[in-house]
């Protein structure tokens, strides 16, 4: 069984349109997180969220959105999609709370391709 | 703030050589946490260890071993023997404790293993 799991784990789309990344965790774990890893392979923290508290990168524009239907969710809306959106975007988890250190159970990834 | 910088963009050995990544790191904290996250080409990111910044005993796995020193803010990966399921981009990071888990990664090496 996928611990981490995403889909798409491809999208291509225009600019200017609107998308969603899902991402669904089945180890109980607490919280959950949004990277963004660009073509030259950096890797940034774009969220991290449990269902107290939501932790935005400052970085992040405000089009794009975390959306937890539940614990076990967390999606990631994309409004108005720019050409510099594209990136590998991997959803993670941990056990506990963000502020523990611990290790993280990443996903795939999703390739985001925008034209 | 904080920063990993991994110096190697890319490194090419044959086949049973021993390999080793560096990794030197940026931190105002005393108490931190360091990880190696290993990504092969099907994109996902596995877990590889994690270290706090009180515990500077080195650590061996199997081939992989691990070489923390606090005096040069260094924790360097070595791989013996490698083999060609060893190629993949091998990614440092750093979490400061008042960060939670929130990393902040090195730019990754990318390991070409050859048969």
């Amino acid at each position: 069984d996928t611990a981490v799991s995403q889909t798409p784990k491809y999208l291509v789309t225009q600019m200017g349109n609107d998308k969603s990344i899902k991402c669904e965790q089945n180890l109980g774990h607490d919280t959950m997180y949004w990277y963004k890893q660009d073509s030259k392979k950096f890797l940034k923290i774009m969220f991290s969220y449990n269902n107290k508290e939501l932790i935005i990168n400052e970085t992040v524009p405000n089009r794009f959105s975390p959306k937890s239907p539940d614990k076990a969710h967390l999606n990631l809306h994309i409004n108005s999609l720019e050409l510099g959106d594209s990136a590998v975007y991997f959803c993670a988890s941990s056990p506990r709370s963000a502020a523990t250190n611990e290790k993280l159970f990443f996903g795939s990834g999703t390739q985001l391709s925008v034209l | 703030a904080q920063k990993v910088t991994q110096a190697q963009t890319e490194i090419s050995v044959v086949e049973k050589e021993d390999v080793t990544l560096d990794c030197v790191y940026e931190t105002r904290d005393t108490t931190y946490y360091l990880f190696w996250y290993k990504q092969p080409p099907s994109g996902e990111l596995v877990f590889l260890i994690r270290r706090n910044s009180f515990d500077e005993q080195n650590e061996i796995s199997g081939r992989y071993s691990w070489n923390f020193q606090k005096s040069t803010s260094s924790f360097n990966f070595t791989i013996t023997a490698s083999q060609v399921v060893d190629s993949a981009v091998y990614f440092c990071a750093l979490s400061e404790d008042n960060a939670g888990n929130m990393l902040t990664f090195g730019g990754g090496t990318r390991l070409m293993v050859k048969p």
